[in-house]
């Protein structure tokens, strides 16, 4: 089975700019989590999607959205980019039919750098 | 709200030392617990997660770690270090119905010579 699958894999974009990130789950997963990892933060929850619907969202400004298609893809969107964003964005896979206490197989992330 | 904490951001062990990293969290219902490994430029890969079928939990790569309620701690150990397991570990938690994982600051281990 292919893992999970992120694009691009490294980005630089400059201040005031948007960028959307890709992720395409495992075969047969529908939920689709975010993180943001940076060096001082950690790993740091941003959304989680399920049947196109998010469950759950972390406490991030709404410069930060995503969204999920019906074939479970996902992606993320950062608006007005800021120094501040530059980070490694990790997406996750689960079956995520039930609890929400799956195992979460991860992507290898996009290195995003902000100019 | 659950929280996970990692005590000290490194770790060092040498070849064939006993690896214990240490990881406390705070649940107010039982919670899932989780540890993941992340090696340079990947993402995170699962070692081993404790559902409360057993206390003692073992993992991939000669990893176990053990839930203590009474301590609210989960820490991961491994009797004998590789040089391989040299990466960054993340404790993490999660909790039924919460659709979030929570992760700990983690832990980077260093294995010397």
């Amino acid at each position: 089975k292919a893992g999970v699958t992120q694009t691009p894999r490294y980005l630089i974009k400059t201040r005031g700019q948007q960028v959307t990130l890709s992720c395409s789950p495992i075969s047969g997963h529908r939920s689709v989590s975010w993180y943001q990892q940076t060096p001082g933060q950690g790993l740091q929850f941003l959304f989680e999607y399920f049947s196109e619907t998010q469950r759950n969202k972390g406490n991030f400004p709404g410069r930060f959205s995503g969204r999920q298609f019906s074939n479970s893809r996902s992606e993320m969107n950062v608006s007005t980019l800021e120094l501040g964003d530059s980070a490694l964005y990790l997406c996750a896979s689960s079956p995520g039919a039930t609890s929400g206490t799956d195992t979460q197989y991860f992507g290898p992330g996009t290195r995003l750098t902000v100019l | 709200a659950q929280s996970v904490t990692q005590l000290g951001s490194h770790v060092s062990v040498s070849e064939g030392a006993l690896v214990l990293l240490r990881c406390n969290y705070s649940s107010s219902v039982p919670p899932y617990l989780f540890w993941y490994v992340q090696y340079p430029n990947q993402g995170l890969q699962l070692l081993l997660k404790y559902t409360s079928a057993a206390t003692l939990v073992k993992g991939i790569n000669g990893f176990e770690a053990e839930f203590k309620k009474s301590e609210t701690s989960f820490h991961l150990t491994k009797p004998s270090a590789h040089m391989s397991d040299a990466a960054e570990y993340f404790c993490a938690v999660s909790l039924t119905g919460g659709f979030k994982t929570i992760f700990g600051a983690g832990t980077r281990l260093f294995v010397k010579a």
